[in-house]
Formats: structure tokens, C-alpha cells, sequence
């Protein structure tokens, strides 16, 4: 099955600085990447996907980009602000019979210092 | 996105009986899955509940352990049985929030947190 490896485990940073956690992943059958974000005692929320026919996403201060041949896909997170403080997952999906089931990474854990 | 939610939010049992979570969706959806977050930890699919089929569990997790019913499109519920303290954890459903046209798009549940003593 997929496994997905996640890097650092925990990320500080000084507000303003930039962020960036790494993935990959093992199944080259995978071909959709979301990134949740999470708060303690909340829920993941999706804060943004990449799918394997694009190369790199934007939605504000965050990217992600994807690197198919060395099955790797990266967050980076500009401007950081103590908002942005929190555990981040990646997480890899196969389509076909997998369509939906999600195989997370280990974590990230941002703190953003002011 | 659909409206996810999940109750209870949070329970304390004892070892050895059982507790059953449910997942309400606002809108019909063809797949729900189940997650278990293990304290501090990332999140494990437990099964997929599509609505009428059974349940298709991964592995490590099975059906004894961890019963799911699915009886109609807005609806799931899991049950952790003759739980012990390993089975403390936050349990998540998600979904797509679609019926007609389903993606990989994922959305998620409040989530229940378990304590077992």
C-alpha cells in the first residue's frame, strides 16, 4: 500500500519568514495531494490539493508544489503569521478503487513566533 | 463543502463495553470513511461505508472490532466494541459532499474523542 513520509516532524519559525514542509510518497499510482491543517482540539481542515497533471498551485501565502518523477510534493507557506501556528498533514490518494481514502504523513508541527 | 457532524463529541467508558459515534451529513453523498488519530498522532483509515454494500475495512482494522452501518446517504454510524484504554482516540468520518459526482476531495467531521479507563 502507499506510505507517506513527512518532514520535519516540528518547524519554528519567526513571523514573517517562510515555511516549507516536504512529502513523499510511494505508490506512483497516487494522483491527488491535499494538505489539511490542524488545530489543537480541532478538525484537519483542507487548505489546498494539488493534482498530478499540474506541477505547482497557489492560493495566497500558500503553494504546493509536485515533483511526480521523485514522488515528492512540498508546502511552502509565505509571510508566516502566529495564526498559521498548527499541526500540518499531507496526505496521498490513489483514485481507482482507492477513490477518497487518504494515507496521511506523520505531521507537522508549526510554531510561528511573533 | 457539506456540514459534518458527529456525536458524541467526546466520551468516557469504561473497558470492555461499546460506544457508537455518529456521522450526519447536510446533503447526500455516495462515500463516508471512517479515521482514527491516535493521541499526538496522524490520522489511519479505519473503512470506507458506501451505502448499500458492506463496509471495506483496511487492514489492521476489522469488522468485529470496529462494526459501521451506512443506511441511507446522510448517515453512518461506527462502533468501537469491547474497547480498551488502546483504544483511546479521536474518531473522524469524512466525505466528499457529493452523490452525483464523486471526488477525492475530502472533508471532515468534528470528531469524537474516546477516553477508555
Amino acid at each position: 500500500g502507499e506510505n507517506v513520509e513527512q518532514h520535519p516532524s516540528t518547524l519554528s519559525v519567526q513571523e514573517g519568514d517562510s515555511a516549507v514542509i516536504k512529502c513523499t510518497y510511494s505508490d506512483s499510482a497516487s494522483n491527488y495531494f491535499p494538505w489539511y491543517k490542524q488545530e489543537l482540539g480541532k478538525r484537519p481542515q483542507l487548505i489546498i490539493d494539488i493534482r498530478s497533471n499540474v506541477g505547482e498551485k497557489k492560493d495566497q501565502r500558500i503553494a504546493v508544489t509536485l515533483n511526480k518523477t521523485a514522488k515528492h510534493f512540498s508546502l511552502h507557506i509565505t509571510e508566516t503569521q502566529p495564526e498559521d501556528s498548527a499541526v500540518y498533514f499531507c496526505a496521498a490518494s490513489a483514485g481507482g478503487t482507492s477513490y477518497g481514502k487518504l494515507t496521511f504523513g506523520q505531521g507537522t508541527i508549526l510554531t510561528v513566533h511573533p | 463543502s457539506a456540514v459534518i457532524s458527529q456525536k458524541p463529541s467526546r466520551d468516557i467508558c469504561q473497558r470492555g463495553t461499546s460506544l457508537t459515534i455518529q456521522c450526519q451529513v447536510d446533503s447526500q453523498v455516495t462515500m463516508m470513511f471512517w479515521y482514527r488519530q491516535q493521541p499526538g498522532q496522524s490520522l489511519t483509515l479505519i473503512a470506507t461505508a458506501n451505502q448499500g454494500s458492506e463496509a471495506t475495512y483496511e487492514s489492521g482494522f476489522v469488522i468485529d472490532k470496529f462494526p459501521i452501518s451506512r443506511p441511507n446517504l446522510t448517515f453512518s454510524t461506527l462502533t468501537v466494541s469491547n474497547m480498551s484504554p488502546e483504544d483511546s482516540s479521536i474518531y473522524l468520518c469524512s466525505t466528499d459532499g457529493q452523490a452525483s459526482f464523486p471526488t477525492d476531495t475530502q472533508y471532515f467531521g468534528p470528531g469524537t474523542r474516546l477516553t477508555v479507563l
